[in-house]
C-alpha cells in the first residue's frame, strides 16, 4: 500500500524557517516525481514545488520561489521542503504527493504550518 | 499561468441526481503532439487530503465509480456525477499538468438539496 507521511509542522515566527519532511512507502520512490502542494485554512488548493525521480530538477511557485528549497534522498525513500523567510501567508496544511504523470495519485494527511508572532 | 476556472463555486444536488461541474482554462492544456489533455480532477471530502478521480480529463483511476465521468478538450472542460450519493458530498477541482507549475480551480463545492 503507498503511503506518504508529512512531519515537520508547527508554529514559526514570521521570518524563520522549518523544513518539512515526507517519508514515502509502498512504491519504488526513486522511480517517481514528488510534489507539495499546500491548502490554507478554508481555502483552495496551491501548488507549492516538483523534483523529479532522481533530483536533477526541481520546481517552484512563484510565490516560493528563493524562499524554499525541494529536495529527496532516495536511499531513504524521503523528499524534503526546507522553508525560509516564512510569511503569514505561508500559513496552510502542507501535502506531500506522488506523481502519476502530471498529477497527484496518491496524497498524504498533511502537516500544518502556522507563521505567526 | 494558465487559469482554472470552475463554476459554479458551490451546488445542491438532490440524492440521485445529476451534478454537473465546469472547468474553464485560461489556455489550451491540448498537447498536439499527443492529443492529450493535461487536466485532471481530484475530490476533497471534509477533513480529508484530496482523491485523485480523473485523469487526462477522462480517464477515471482504478476504483473510482463509474458515476463519475469527465469530459472536454481544449480549455473547457466537466465532471459529471451521474447519480449523486450521500458520500459524494465534497469540494471538487480541477488541476492543469500542461505546464509544470501546477495550478488547480478555485474548487466547487457540492451538497445535498
Amino acid at each position: 500500500e503507498v503511503q506518504l507521511v508529512e512531519s515537520g509542522g508547527g508554529l514559526v515566527q514570521p521570518g524563520g524557517s522549518l523544513r518539512l519532511s515526507c517519508s514515502a512507502s509502498g512504491f519504488t520512490f526513486s522511480a517517481y516525481a514528488m510534489h507539495w502542494v499546500r491548502q490554507a485554512p478554508g481555502r483552495g488548493l496551491e501548488y507549492v514545488s516538483s523534483i523529479i525521480y532522481n533530483g536533477g530538477t526541481t520546481y517552484y511557485a512563484d510565490s516560493v520561489k528563493g524562499r524554499f528549497t525541494i529536495s529527496r534522498d532516495n536511499s531513504k525513500n524521503m523528499v524534503y521542503l526546507q522553508m525560509s523567510s516564512l510569511r503569514a501567508e505561508d500559513t496552510a496544511v502542507y501535502y506531500c504527493l506522488k506523481d502519476a504523470t502530471g498529477v497527484g495519485d496518491c496524497w498524504g494527511q498533511g502537516t500544518l504550518v502556522t507563521v505567526s508572532s | 499561468d494558465i487559469v482554472l476556472t470552475q463554476s459554479p463555486d458551490s451546488l445542491a444536488v438532490s440524492l440521485g441526481e445529476r451534478a454537473t461541474i465546469n472547468c474553464k482554462s485560461s489556455q489550451s492544456v491540448l498537447y498536439s503532439s499527443n492529443s492529450k489533455n493535461y487536466l485532471g480532477w481530484y475530490q476533497q471530502r471534509p477533513g480529508q487530503p484530496p482523491k485523485l478521480l480523473i485523469s487526462w480529463a477522462s480517464t477515471r483511476e482504478s476504483g473510482v465509480p463509474d458515476r463519475f465521468s469527465g469530459s472536454g478538450s481544449g480549455t473547457d472542460f466537466t465532471l459529471t456525477i451521474s447519480s449523486l450519493r450521500a458520500e459524494d458530498v465534497a469540494v471538487y477541482y480541477c488541476q492543469q499538468y500542461y505546464t509544470y507549475s501546477w495550478t488547480f480551480g478555485q474548487g466547487t463545492r457540492v451538497e445535498i438539496k
